[in-house]
């Protein structure tokens, strides 16, 4: 059964900071990999999906890995800003169009 | 619409009581997912649409949950005699088609159910 994990649970970083957000998972036979971000009360908007042979996605000022041999993905913010603040969640899927397995996601408060 | 639309936002109920939610995806999205989510974890997998057949219904807890996909569109998930367990948000998502942009999901923003 796949688990992810993402550390660290929670984040508080001052504004500007650079930062990365640590995601692995249990079993490296994935189709793809996504993040996301959710605000309190809010569903979840992709941020960027890496196909497992990918190894990289960027957007903006985020920039995902993958290292899908050693199950490890990391998401990272440069120049944070306040608007970043978020709870921020990687999931993985194991074929095309089946369901996603999530973490329990890093809350982020990026502090003016 | 622009986007998945959930309906009710909120939805209080008595425990022993039948709670329908309602997803409605963006036009044209051949699957849709749903997903419940209780406070400080993350999204659990319920029931996989494609068209109007359940493809996955692996998550679905037990019994007493049941989702609907008659035409292809919008999709109902029942739950009969509600428990307080069943307190969640219930996420709703579709995507495009198999393959396209690698499996990429749009999710609505919930449906809170409370069961006192």
């Amino acid at each position: 059964k796949q688990e992810v994990t993402q550390i660290p649970a929670a984040l508080s970083v001052p504004e500007g900071e650079n930062l990365v957000l640590n995601c692995s998972f249990t079993d490296s036979a994935i189709y793809n990999l996504q993040w996301f971000r959710q605000d309190p009360g809010k569903g979840l908007t992709s941020l960027l999906l890496i196909q497992s042979s990918q190894r990289e996605q960027t957007s903006g000022r985020l920039n995902a890995s993958l290292d899908k041999s050693s199950g490890r993905s990391t998401l990272y913010i440069a120049a944070s800003q306040p608007g970043d603040s978020a709870t921020y969640l990687c999931a993985v899927s194991k074929t095309s169009g089946s369901r996603l397995t999530f973490g329990e996601g890093t809350q982020l408060t990026v502090n003016p | 619409g622009a986007g998945v639309s959930q309906t009710p936002s909120n939805k209080v109920t008595e425990k022993g009581k039948y709670v329908e939610l309602r997803c409605d995806p963006i036009s044209g999205h051949t699957a849709l997912y749903w997903y419940r989510q209780s406070l400080g974890q993350g999204p659990e997998f319920l029931i996989y649409f494609q068209g109007t057949g359940a493809a996955d219904d692996s998550g679905l807890p037990n019994d007493r949950f049941f989702a609907v996909r008659p035409e292809g569109s919008v999709s109902t998930l029942k739950i009969q005699r509600t428990e307080r367990g069943d307190s969640a948000v219930y996420l709703c998502a579709s995507s495009p088609k198999r393959n396209h942009k690698g499996g990429e999901l749009f999710f609505g923003e919930g449906s809170r159910l409370t069961v006192l």
